[in-house]
């Protein structure tokens, strides 16, 4: 198993341009979760997916779209980018059920630079 | 959501123990303990987890107060691969994670 794999590792965008976060997972997880992380910072969530066909706003969804492609695949999307998007992302991912007790699994992130 | 408070940084001598607090004097009655840590450069995995009793696993044990409103992470002996930001965090509900900024754990060899 890969687990949780995103694509790219890096990228640099101009202010403005447009660029798609790939996330998939092959853990047969019902849910998924993007988080941005800054410097020094804990990591923030930013959108999630309960399961297939669902998506709902986490803390910081502004500036930011996803599609949960199907049930392995969650992308995100910034449409007009922006410096203050400088970050590095993590898509996640948590077993079925368990409630409370579930835990996440997470991808290696991919760091984007916009000037 | 329920918030935690750890200590920034924390720093310890290799093959020695290591406690973790965290305070968490507003958690509620269900609300479950979660431990991850995040290796430099690397996406947070998953430590430990626990409600009301204390836990072991193989990374780690999980001391949880009686009155629930602290823990501590407990790692036996310390290597250097255990330096990290370890994060406590309260799992409500929402069944999300919201991360605080942790503390970084410095290993000395």
């Amino acid at each position: 198993n890969a687990g949780v794999t995103q694509t790219p590792k890096f990228q640099v965008l101009k202010t403005g341009q447009s660029m798609t976060l790939q996330c998939a997972q092959d853990m047969n997880h019902n849910s998924m979760y993007w988080y941005r992380q800054d410097p020094g910072m804990g990591l923030r969530l930013i959108y999630y997916s309960a399961s297939e066909g669902t998506t709902d706003k986490g803390e910081v969804p502004n500036g930011y779209n996803v599609s949960r492609l199907n049930k392995r695949e969650f992308s995100l999307r910034l449409e007009s980018a922006a410096p203050s998007q400088t970050s590095v992302y993590f898509c996640a991912s948590s077993e079925p059920g368990a409630g409370r007790r579930k835990t996440q699994y997470f991808g290696p992130g991919t760091r984007l630079l916009v000037l | 959501d329920a918030k935690t408070t750890q200590p920034n940084s924390m720093e310890s001598n290799e093959e020695e123990p290591v406690h973790l607090p965290c305070n968490h004097s507003t958690i509620s009655g269900t609300d479950y303990i979660h431990w991850y840590r995040q290796l430099p450069s690397q996406g947070p995995e998953y430590v430990i987890h626990g409600l009301t009793s204390n836990v072991n696993n193989r990374m780690a044990s999980l001391a949880i107060a009686e009155d629930r409103k602290s823990s501590t992470l407990i790692l036996h002996r310390a290597t250097l691969r255990d330096a990290a930001v370890y994060y406590c965090i309260l799992m409500d509900s929402s069944y999300k994670l919201i991360f605080g900024s942790g503390t970084r754990l410095l290993v000395r060899p």
